[in-house]
Parts: C-alpha cells; structure tokens; sequence
C-alpha cells in the first residue's frame, strides 16, 4: 500500500516552461516535506511545510500545503536543467516514520 | 563535514549469503533510518531508531536486523540474501526532535546491493 501518491510519475520539459508536481494522499499527515536527489546520491531536503494551506517559496520553487494536511504540490517556474532531478515528498503523521511518495523524474531539456 | 557516511558503496551478494550494511553519522543525531530505493517506488523503511539502545520495524523489516549501540552508528544485517533484496539501501539521520518531529532528514550517498 503506497501512501502517497505522486503524479506526474515522469516528466521532461524545455528549459524556461513552468511545472507542477502533485502528491497526494487518503491519510493526514502532521507534516510534509519535499527531496530533490540526483543520480547516485541521496535525496537533500528541500522544505518542510506542517499547516494547512501554508505555502512556501524558495526561488523559483513554490510548496503548497494542502488545506486538510492531505495534500501538497511543488510548482517550478521557469525551469532550469538544474532543476533535473528526482522530486520525492514525504509525510510524517503523529509517529517517529516518514512516508515517502513514488516520486517524479524530473528532466529539463535546454 | 563528512555528514552520514555509508559503506560500502556497491556489493554482490549470492544468495543465502550474509552482509551488514554500514552506516556512521559524525552530527550527534538521535534518529537514524533505514530506507530501501527499488525503481518506480519510492523509498521504504525497513528500521528506525529513536536512540541508542533502541530500535524499531519500518514497513518493511522482514529479512533485515539492526542495533544501535552507540548514537553514531547504525548498521544493517541482512542474514540470509535473497534476490528481492537487491536495491539501494539509504541510511538517514535526524535531530528528531519527537513525535511528529519536522526536523530534517540527512542521507548517506547509499550502497547498492545486488543478489545473484
């Protein structure tokens, strides 16, 4: 059973368009944060949102916590080749786990 | 700052064999994790500690054992290989603050694991 589900699964883009990534789920979490990892490393955290409906922007990265702790979306502006990447969320509810989503493969083309 | 170190970085196993992941992190973290990598799926946790001393099953513990005896270090044993088992294993660690702690999660670069 995958608690959180990511959509799209992959995406490949030109270099300057915009992009969102979705992550949902049936279960409230009491957290969520979003990864960014390359080939051959670990993921690096990008942001932590933990209130319904906060949003977050770091550059031209902007989080978005959905307003019942279900949901949440990372929407990319103008998109650069070092934005490629494998985006993943993960939840944490009131335990010591975090869930991690299915990820989306992320490809800019310049 | 060398961060959470894992070794080693690739291994082949046969099956049946036994080998134990390692995993230090230099950042006097109290939470450390265990995470699997298989393509298309996300990560999945096999073991977490809270502390050194203890230890808990993930979602995915079955064919796995951990122990914590000091903070640094947190290793992974996997006693009889099977080849569902190949995969990128991540160690992590955390401040973790308590329950539902927000607190980062800092990942080693992994090893992969492959049973033949």
């Amino acid at each position: 059973t995958q608690l959180l589900e990511q959509s799209p699964q992959f995406l490949s883009i030109q270099e300057g368009e915009n992009l969102t990534v979705y992550c949902n789920s049936s279960s409230v979490f009491s957290s969520l944060q979003w990864y960014r990892q390359e080939p051959g490393e670990g993921p690096v955290l990008l942001v932590t949102v933990v209130t319904g409906g906060e949003v977050k922007k770091l550059k031209r990265l902007t989080f978005q916590f959905g307003d019942a702790r279900k949901d949440s979306s990372l929407h990319i502006t103008a998109a650069q080749p070092g934005d490629t990447g494998l985006y993943l969320c993960a939840g944490s509810n009131t335990g010591n786990q975090f869930y991690f989503g299915t990820g989306t493969s992320l490809t800019v083309i310049p | 700052n060398a961060g959470v170190t894992q070794t080693p970085k690739f291994r082949i196993l046969k099956i049946g064999q036994s080998m134990t992941l390692q995993c230090t992190q230099d950042m006097n973290h109290n939470y450390m994790y265990w995470y699997r990598q298989d393509p298309g799926m996300g990560l999945k946790l096999i073991y977490y500690s809270v502390g050194a001393g203890i230890t808990d099953k993930g979602e995915v513990p079955n064919g796995y054992n951990v122990s914590r005896s000091t903070t640094e270090d947190f290793p992974l044993r996997l006693e009889l290989a099977a080849p569902s088992q190949t995969s990128v294993y991540f160690c992590a660690s955390s401040r973790g603050t308590g329950v539902g702690s927000n607190q980062p999660q800092h990942f080693g670069d992994g090893t992969r694991l492959s049973i033949l």
